[in-house]
């Protein structure tokens, strides 16, 4: 059980353009997902709190006009990187914390972008 | 957001070695106090974790110290593998989100 699922895996896109990453828990509800960022041989950085039916919490220095945040339903949050530029180029990690217990987080396998 | 560090941030071992990272943070609201293992290019897995109301924990050679009076806690691997080589980071929980410490790579030598 508490399987989180991710797409895409992989993306590569032109600078300018938007993408948007899914982050699905497959058999728990998640009322409270988390975005992270990692850069190469870097740590998880906390990017935003995704709360379903809310807005979103970012995270200082973290701009949410540009990272747009949709947490539609209990078992899905998506993360949009819009008008991307190479210095977005990333590890994005979701993760999502069951309501049956608050204090655990389950992560999904991570999105790798790249903007040329 | 909370403060949390880790030492070392490199580690070299000889097999059968054990291995101590130690993690401080800054949050006293942290009630939550888990660790990671990452290998590269995938996502962390929990390897143990350790609530506020205990001090130690074990699981086969994997334990977790807690002192939360000084408000950091250690990770200790005994009789390590080269299958422990990996990156390792704390993320202790203040109650509503979790911060990363700033990793340690582990090197296991055969």
């Amino acid at each position: 059980g508490a399987v989180v699922s991710q797409h895409p895996s992989r993306v590569i896109c032109k600078s300018g353009t938007s993408v948007k990453i899914e982050c699905r828990s497959l058999d728990f509800q998640a009322t409270t997902m988390f975005w992270y960022r990692q850069f190469p041989k870097q740590s998880l950085m906390l990017m935003a709190t995704s709360n379903e039916g809310s807005k979103a919490t970012y995270e200082q220095g973290v701009e949410k006009d540009k990272f747009l945040i949709n947490h539609a339903s209990l078992t899905l949050s998506t993360l949009t990187v819009t008008s991307a530029h190479p210095e977005d180029s990333s590890f994005y990690i979701c993760s999502a914390v069951p309501d049956s217990n608050t204090d655990t987080q389950y992560f999904g396998p991570g999105t790798r972008l790249t903007v040329l | 957001g909370e403060n949390v560090e880790q030492h070392p941030s490199t580690l070299s071992v000889q097999e059968g070695d054990s291995a101590v990272i130690k993690c401080t943070y800054s949050d006293s609201a942290s009630n939550y106090f888990p660790w990671y293992k990452q290998e590269l290019g995938k996502r962390p897995q929990l390897i143990i974790d350790i609530r506020s109301n205990v001090g130690e924990k074990k699981d086969q050679r994997i334990a977790v110290t807690l002192n939360k009076t000084a408000k950091h806690f250690s990770l200790h691997i005994t009789e390590t593998q080269p299958e422990d080589s990996a990156v390792y980071f704390c993320a202790p929980f203040t109650g509503n989100q979790f911060y990363f410490g700033t990793g340690t790579s582990l090197t296991v030598i055969p």
